[in-house]
């Protein structure tokens, strides 16, 4: 059974950073391109970052574009993403999810307020 | 970015009864490789999105055959016979043709 467990979720100050982690299981997790998703409370869905299976690609959406990185480490089949600079508009519920977006992780709620 | 535009936004379906969802991208999801790359999606109340329909008409995993996703270039649908209970949620329809991948503003389908 596939699982993507996110973590690192917590209140953070406008301008701090956070990290984001998600452990994945159940699959090869080095043979597939990995993604962040976001949604605002009562909000849709924003995709806001990809990494291809190695990690040698990335894209990001503008608004987080040199501010989020996102990153993943196959031997210990876990995605990142690393939030700097963050923002009251950064606040959302941030899902971990396979490229294709067959399945998706419970979420991770960050909340960026002073 | 590919603007996707989803009517109508709620629906109510009397149980047993079928529902359609369309949804209309700015361009088309046709990709040189013959496949179309629109996806649907429902989030249950509390839960997080889950996977329905893949490349336009493909069903997901675990996915009952109550729903069928069908469409063009840029204009689709999602349907749902026999609407049940569980089916209460929001729909998406997404694009994963070019980056950055979007999705549209939701349909909320509740229940007669």
């Amino acid at each position: 059974e596939v699982q993507l467990v996110e973590s690192g979720g917590v209140l953070v100050q406008p301008g701090r950073s956070m990290k984001l982690s998600c452990a994945a299981s159940g699959f090869t997790f080095s043979s597939f391109p990995m993604a962040w998703v976001r949604q605002a409370p009562t909000k849709g869905l924003e995709w806001v970052a990809t990494i291809s299976t190695s990690g040698g690609s990335t894209y990001y959406r503008d608004s987080v574009k040199g501010r989020f990185t996102i990153s993943r480490d196959n031997a210990k089949s876990t995605l990142y993403l690393q939030m700097d600079s963050l923002r009251s508009e950064d606040t959302a519920t941030y899902y971990c999810t396979t490229g294709g977006s067959s399945d998706w992780g419970q979420g991770v709620m960050v909340t960026v307020s002073s | 970015d590919i603007v996707m535009t989803q009517a109508p936004l709620s629906v109510s379906v009397t149980p047993g009864e079928s529902a359609s969802i369309s949804c209309r991208s700015s361009k088309s999801l046709l990709h040189s490789n013959g496949i179309t790359y629109v996806y649907w999606y429902l989030q249950k109340p509390g839960k997080s999105p889950q996977l329905l329909i893949y490349r336009m008409s493909n069903l997901a995993s675990g996915v009952p055959d109550r729903f069928s996703g069908s469409g063009s270039e840029t204009d689709f649908t999602l349907k749902i016979s026999r609407v049940e209970a569980e089916d209460v949620g929001i729909y998406y329809c997404g694009q994963l043709l070019e980056n950055p991948y979007t999705f549209g503003a939701g349909t909320k389908l509740e229940l007669k």
